[in-house]
């Protein structure tokens, strides 16, 4: 099993440009979420999905967009970037998000965007 | 506000010592309890969880941790540390009703010197 994967490892955009990151998992998870890391802030909780076909947002989820394409794939797009976009974005899964925090969240290598 | 407060950014610590790094936290109840070890250009990886029962938790590669409901905290330690335990650590929350949305800390990174 791979776990959790993301793509792209790295990527460089220019103020205003589109793109969207890719995630995946293979553990037949039905929950999975999107955080963002900055320095000295953790991670930040962006958008989740408790289950295919459901997405909500999280803690801070403006100038981001999420799709739940099917139970294994959940992709963050960023419409117009931003240097405040500037940061390393992880994606996890867990198995459920009903019970009260008691499913562990796998988490994917991350991405390092950069906005110039 | 639900809140997790690591209080120490940086910690250097040599070979072979003992290790202790602080959590706090801030919730109404007991929330789930949980850290994470962040290795350089790696994800999270999850070392130990408490959800309840036994207040001292064994987590995997030789960490444990304490949960201490009188002052709102659930500190990691290690007996003796291990070059290979460099890394930045993440004490997280999870309330005990409702979503699994975790609150993490702002992390503690861990140098150690031979």
């Amino acid at each position: 099993n791979a776990g959790v994967t993301q793509t792209p490892k790295f990527q460089v955009l220019k103020t205003g440009q589109s793109m969207t990151l890719q995630c995946a998992q293979d553990m037949n998870h039905n929950s999975m979420y999107w955080y963002r890391q900055d320095p000295g802030m953790g991670l930040r909780l962006i958008y989740y999905s408790a289950s295919e076909g459901t997405t909500d947002k999280g803690e801070v989820p403006n100038g981001y967009n999420v799709s739940r394409l099917n139970k294994r794939e959940f992709s963050l797009r960023l419409e117009s970037a931003a240097p405040s976009q500037t940061s390393v974005y992880f994606c996890a899964s867990s198995e459920g998000i009903y019970s009260s925090g008691r499913y562990e969240q796998y988490f994917g290598p991350g991405t390092r965007l950069t906005v110039t | 506000a639900q809140s997790v407060t690591q209080p120490d950014i940086h910690i250097t610590v040599s070979e072979g010592a003992s290790l202790e790094l602080r959590c706090n936290y801030s919730y109404g109840a007991t929330p789930y309890l949980f850290w994470y070890v962040q290795s350089p250009g790696q994800g999270l990886q999850l070392l130990l969880k408490y959800f309840s029962g036994d207040t001292l938790v064994q987590g995997i590669k030789g960490f444990e941790a304490e949960f201490k409901r009188s002052q709102s905290s659930f500190n990691l330690r290690k007996p003796s540390v291990h070059w290979s335990d460099a890394a930045e650590y993440f004490c997280a929350v999870a309330p005990s009703g409702g979503y699994n949305k975790l609150i993490f800390g702002a992390g503690t990174r861990l140098a150690v010197h031979p």
